[in-house]
This record gives C-alpha cells, structure tokens and sequence, in this order.
C-alpha cells in the first residue's frame, strides 16, 4: 500500500539556520504530495502541495519539489524563525479518497 | 466563520461511557473524513464519507459509529470507552484529493 516515510526527529536548529526535513513515498500510480504543519495545540494546516512531477510547492518561505525519480518531497526553508517551532507531516494522495501521513518531524528553533 | 469546526474541544470521561463528537464544515466540500491521532503524533484514518455515503471504513472497532446526517456534518459517537481511545480526534473535509485537506482544531478525548 501507500506509505511516506519521514526523517525522524526532533530536529532542533538555531534561528535563521537552514532546514531541510526529508520525506519519501511508495505509491502505485501518481500522487499528489503535501507538507502540512501543525502547531502546539491546534489541527494541521496545509503548508504547500504538488500535483505532478517536478512541480515546486511554496509558501511562507518553505518549499519542496516533487521528484519522481527518487520519489522525494523535501521540505527546505533557508532561514527558519522560532515561530516555525512545530510538527511537519509530508503526505500523499493517491486518488483513494485519503490521504497517508508520514510519522511526522518535531522541529523546534531556538532564539 | 471557522471552516471545520469540531466540539467540544476537550473531553474527559470514564471507562465504559458513550460518547459523542461533532463536526461541521462550511466550505461545501463534499467529502468528510475522521483521523485519530495518538500520543506520538502519528495520524491514521478512521473514516470517510462523500455526499453522506460511508466510501472509507478502516479497521476500527465496531464500538466507532459515524453518522453523517447531510454533507456539512459527521459525527463521531463511540460506545463503550476504552484507556487506549485516549487520543485526539481530528475532522476534515475535502473537495478533490489533489486540494488537500481542510482540519478541524481536533477534540483531545482522555478516558480514565
């Protein structure tokens, strides 16, 4: 079946230091693929998405690239503030009605 | 104007007590979908409904009902609480597979 697979955490990075969370995919077919993010207490918030192959997903200065061939979503950010402290979860939908998360990656940022 | 708004927030309960869970969409998606999340942060469905039809039933105990009386709600009523549901419940709804999904804050259930 379907599955991503996260690097572990937690990842703990000083401010304005670079961050990339690695995440890849299994999946029959061609999935879309998403970062969502969740923050200390609250439900998960779609982050950036791609649809196809070589599709680059932003937003809020974090992006990921879709890559077929090492069937990779990372997600990077150049220069990460204490305010992105949270959980990511790299996920894939394959057509069957659900999405399926990976394990998801504490990141925590210090000031 | 929440766009998934699920109640209550928090609830604490004893063993072997029925409870239930709401959830209301205002984005007029036409699917809905039940996520359990455990105490490791790992996300795994429960359900999913399109247009009040149950299409996604994964292996969950039977004590687990959904009911979706029209497509802007599904709840979620458990018989007979267990320690190990402890766990926060999250509702979502969705248009298209390829938009993503809309989650709701999530419902933190605690059984003592």
């Amino acid at each position: 079946g379907d599955s991503v697979t996260q690097m572990e955490g937690p990842v703990t990075l000083s401010e304005e230091a670079f961050l990339t969370i690695n995440c890849t995919y299994t999946a029959t077919g061609y999935p879309s693929l998403f970062w969502y993010v969740q923050y200390p207490g609250e439900g998960l918030q779609l982050l950036l998405k791609a649809t196809k192959a070589d599709d680059k997903g932003s937003n809020k200065g974090f992006e990921a690239t879709y890559r077929k061939e090492t069937t990779s979503f990372h997600l990077e950010k150049g220069s990460v503030q204490v305010s992105d402290s949270a959980v990511y979860f790299c996920a894939l939908s394959s057509g069957g009605n659900k999405l399926v998360f990976g394990a998801g990656t504490i990141l925590r940022v210090k000031s | 104007d929440t766009a998934v708004s699920q109640t209550p927030k928090y609830l604490v309960t004893q063993m072997g007590n029925d409870k239930s869970i709401k959830c209301e969409q205002n984005l007029g998606h036409d699917t809905m979908y039940w996520y359990k999340q455990d105490s490791k942060k790992f996300l795994k469905i429960m359900f999913s409904y399109n247009n009040k039809e149950l299409i996604i039933n994964e292996t969950v105990p039977n004590r687990f009902s959904p009911k979706s009386p029209d497509k802007a709600h599904l709840n979620l009523h458990i018989n007979s609480l267990e320690l190990g549901d402890s766990a926060v419940y999250f509702c979502a709804s969705s248009r298209d597979f390829n938009y993503g999904y809309t989650f709701g804050s999530g419902t933190r259930l605690t059984v003592v």
